[in-house]
């Protein structure tokens, strides 16, 4: 159980486009999901929080109006990096916290590799 | 902000070795979190810690949280080359958000 899926998995796009990742929480409801993004060989960074029907909270330095977050559903939140730059490229995580469960507790997803060409 | 640290950044074992990385929070934390990432792979959920003082074992690897729960400590006894990764530690205090530590590279020469 606790399964988080990401879509896509890699994505490989232009300079000054736009992409959209899905997180989704296979078998358990979320109502706070986290978006990460890590460089090679480094941590994960905590970008913002997803929170379901409500505003996402991003943390400093990360520009909301570039990462556009939507968490629609229970089960599902989206990423749009609008009008990327090759510095954008990075392993974009996210991750779930079931309603029902650990205190605390938070299930990753794959990943999304993206590079910006 | 609360930060959270992790020694040592690289750990190169020969198979059968024991291995120790260790984490310290800046703040008291409610829970500390551990997860293993394969090379190219996501984080994995190993465990939590939530008590003062608390250890938990899960076959070779002993977790281990501080009686202050500033501090926590993973160790494998006996490495194996299935242990290769990076561990990284995770910590919060109430309800924000998982701090990570930077992790701990682990390799196991055979």
């Amino acid at each position: 159980g606790a399964v988080v899926s990401q879509h896509p998995s890699w994505v490989i796009c232009k300079s000054g486009t736009s992409v959209k990742i899905e997180c989704r929480s296979l078998d358990f409801q979320a109502t706070t999901m986290f978006w990460y993004r890590q460089f090679p060989k480094q941590s994960l960074m905590l970008m913002a929080t997803s929170n379901e029907g409500s505003k996402a909270t991003y943390e400093q330095g990360v520009e909301k109006d570039k990462f556009l977050i939507n968490h629609a559903s229970l089960t599902l939140s989206t990423l749009t990096v609008t009008s990327a730059h090759p510095e954008d490229s990075s392993f974009y995580i996210c991750s779930a916290r079931p309603i029902a469960g650990g205190y605390n507790e938070q299930f990753f997803g794959p990943g999304t590799r993206l590079t910006v060409l | 902000g609360q930060q959270v640290m992790q020694i040592p950044q690289y750990q190169h074992v020969q198979e059968g070795e024991d291995f120790t990385t260790y984490c310290n929070s800046s703040t008291t934390l409610s829970n500390i979190q551990w997860y293993k990432q394969r090379p190219g792979g996501h984080p994995v959920f190993l465990i939590q810690l939530v008590k003062s003082g608390e250890v938990k074992k899960q076959k070779r690897l002993t977790f281990q949280f501080g009686e202050a729960k500033k501090n926590s400590s993973l160790h494998i006894t006996a490495t194996q080359t299935t242990d290769v990764g990076t561990y990284f530690c995770a910590g919060n205090s109430g309800n924000t958000p998982l701090v990570f530590g930077k992790g701990t590279r682990l390799s196991v020469i055979a």
